[in-house]
C-alpha cells in the first residue's frame, strides 16, 4: 500500500524554469491538496481539488497551476519558477466530503530550491 | 478568510513536565479544530482534533481543549517524553460543504530536555 507519494523529493532549478511537482495516491480519495511549508509561516493551502476536474485556489495561488484529469493524480506546476517559490512542498489528501473535515494524509514532502 | 494564530512559537520543557500550545482563530463558523504533528524532515500527522460541540478530548498524554466563546484551543501534552520533540501545528476548518479547507497557525517547536 504505497498510499500518498510525491516526486521528486528533492529538486534544484533556476529563476524562470518551469518545475512541475507530481502527488500520486492508491486510496481513491476524493479530496486533494497543495501547500507549501516556509518558516514562520507554516502550512499554507496553494490549491486544492474536490474530485477529477474540479479545482480551487488556496491562500496563495499565484504563480502556480494545478491539474486533476485522473482521481489519483494532482501535479504541481510552477510555470516559471521564481526565488520566493523556494520552499517545501506537500501533497494531501483526505477521503471524506461532507459536513466538517476528516483527517489529511500527507505526502512525504518535495524541497524545492530555486536559485 | 479564517486566520489562525498559535503561540508559541518555541517551547522547551523538561522532560516529564507538561506543554501547552495555544491557539486562537477569527471565524465562528470554524468547526473543526485538529493538531499534527511533524517530526524533523518527517511529513505533518494527525495527533488529536476536536470539534466544536466537543469542549475537551483526551487520547492518553495529549489533550486538547476548546473555548468556542473566546475562540481559542489548546493541545495539552502531559508527562513529556523526548520523542514528543517535534513541531506542532494547530488548524481550524469552517463547515462550507464543498469548501473544506484547512487554515493552519505557524507552528510551535517543541523541545523536550532529557
Amino acid at each position: 500500500d504505497a498510499g500518498i507519494t510525491q516526486s521528486p523529493r528533492y529538486k534544484i532549478t533556476e529563476t524562470g524554469r518551469q518545475v512541475t511537482l507530481m502527488c500520486h495516491q492508491t486510496w481513491s480519495h476524493s479530496y486533494m491538496f497543495w501547500y507549501r511549508q516556509d518558516l514562520g509561516h507554516g502550512l499554507r493551502l496553494i490549491y486544492y481539488s474536490a474530485a477529477a476536474d474540479i479545482t480551487d485556489k488556496g491562500e496563495v495561488p499565484d504563480g502556480y497551476v494545478v491539474s486533476r484529469s485522473k482521481t489519483e493524480n494532482f501535479p504541481l506546476t510552477l510555470e516559471s519558477a521564481t526565488r520566493s517559490q523556494t520552499s517545501v512542498y506537500f501533497c494531501a489528501s483526505r477521503p471524506t466530503r461532507g459536513f466538517g473535515t476528516g483527517e489529511l494524509f500527507f505526502g512525504e514532502g518535495s524541497r524545492l530550491t530555486v536559485l | 478568510g479564517e486566520n489562525v494564530e498559535q503561540h508559541p512559537s518555541t517551547l522547551s520543557v523538561q522532560e516529564g513536565d507538561s506543554a501547552v500550545i495555544k491557539c486562537t482563530y477569527s471565524d465562528s463558523a470554524s468547526n473543526y479544530f485538529p493538531w499534527y504533528k511533524q517530526e524533523l524532515g518527517k511529513r505533518p500527522q494527525l495527533i488529536i482534533d476536536i470539534r466544536s460541540n466537543v469542549g475537551e478530548k483526551k487520547d492518553q498524554r495529549i489533550a486538547v481543549t476548546l473555548n468556542k466563546t473566546a475562540k481559542h484551543f489548546s493541545l495539552h501534552i502531559t508527562e513529556t517524553q523526548p520523542e514528543d520533540s517535534a513541531v506542532y501545528f494547530c488548524a481550524a476548518s469552517q463547515p462550507n460543504f464543498g469548501n473544506e479547507k484547512l487554515t493552519f497557525g505557524t507552528g510551535t517547536r517543541l523541545t523536550i530536555i532529557p
